[in-house]
């Protein structure tokens, strides 16, 4: 089963410096996967995706992953943390089977940016 | 364009009523996935829905949860006699095709007393 390990449920950095968020995933086949940004009282909202194209992905709001097959990790950075960056994280891996897709979930960073 | 909407957005309900959940998809969105987001629980595949096909109903908790997607578009999640453990934010999201990203919307805030 294809599964995905954040360490780290909270990260706290001042504003701007380097954010680092990791992301570890199990998978026997080629990975899809996601990070995801969750602000206060709202849905998750895409931050990049990595489909087997470039091993270094870029997304929204300065954000980046990098794909290290030789570490199964999908860690998430970006170089200056905002104010505005202060949310919650989430790594997901796609699964599927039987006809069946679905996004599998890590537990979660929390984000805090120190003033 | 129009995100994914989900209705009400928060719903208090007591011990043992029935609940209905609502969510509208993006236009022209084929699948429909709902989860479960709660504290210590993370977030939890609830069903897929994927265009006519049979729905993936691996994810729900008990037979107390059901789902359903008319014509391939809004879909309605049911909780019957409803239970404390049930309180948690329910979030729906849909995506244009498998492998394409998921979209989320806001989710459904339940609590149940």
């Amino acid at each position: 089963a294809q599964s995905v390990t954040q360490l780290g449920s909270h990260v706290s950095v001042s504003e701007g410096a380097l954010v680092l968020l990791r992301c570890n995933y199990s998978s026997s086949v080629p990975p899809y996967l996601f990070w995801y940004v969750q602000y206060p009282n709202q849905g998750l909202q895409l931050l990049l995706k990595y489909t087997s194209a470039a091993t270094l992905v870029k997304g929204i709001n300065g954000f980046e992953a990098e794909f290290k097959k030789s570490e199964t990790s999908f860690h998430l950075t970006k170089p200056s943390a905002h104010m505005s960056d202060a949310a919650e994280y989430f790594c997901a891996v796609l699964t599927s089977g039987a006809g069946s897709y679905q996004l599998t979930f890590g537990k979660g960073t929390k984000l805090s940016v120190i003033p | 364009g129009a995100g994914v909407s989900q209705s009400p957005s928060n719903k208090v309900t007591e011990k043992g009523k029935d609940v209905e959940l609502r969510c509208d998809p993006i236009s022209g969105h084929t699948a429909l996935y709902w989860y479960r987001q709660s504290l210590g629980q993370g977030l939890e595949f609830l069903i897929y829905f994927q265009g006519n096909s049979a729905p993936d109903k691996s994810g729900l908790p008990s037979d107390r949860f059901s789902a359903e997607r008319t014509g391939g578009s809004v879909s309605t999640l049911t909780i019957q006699r409803t239970q404390q453990e049930d309180s948690a934010v329910y979030l729906c999201a849909s995506s244009l095709e498998d492998y394409s990203p998921l979209h989320f919307g806001n989710g459904t805030r339940l609590t149940v007393t």
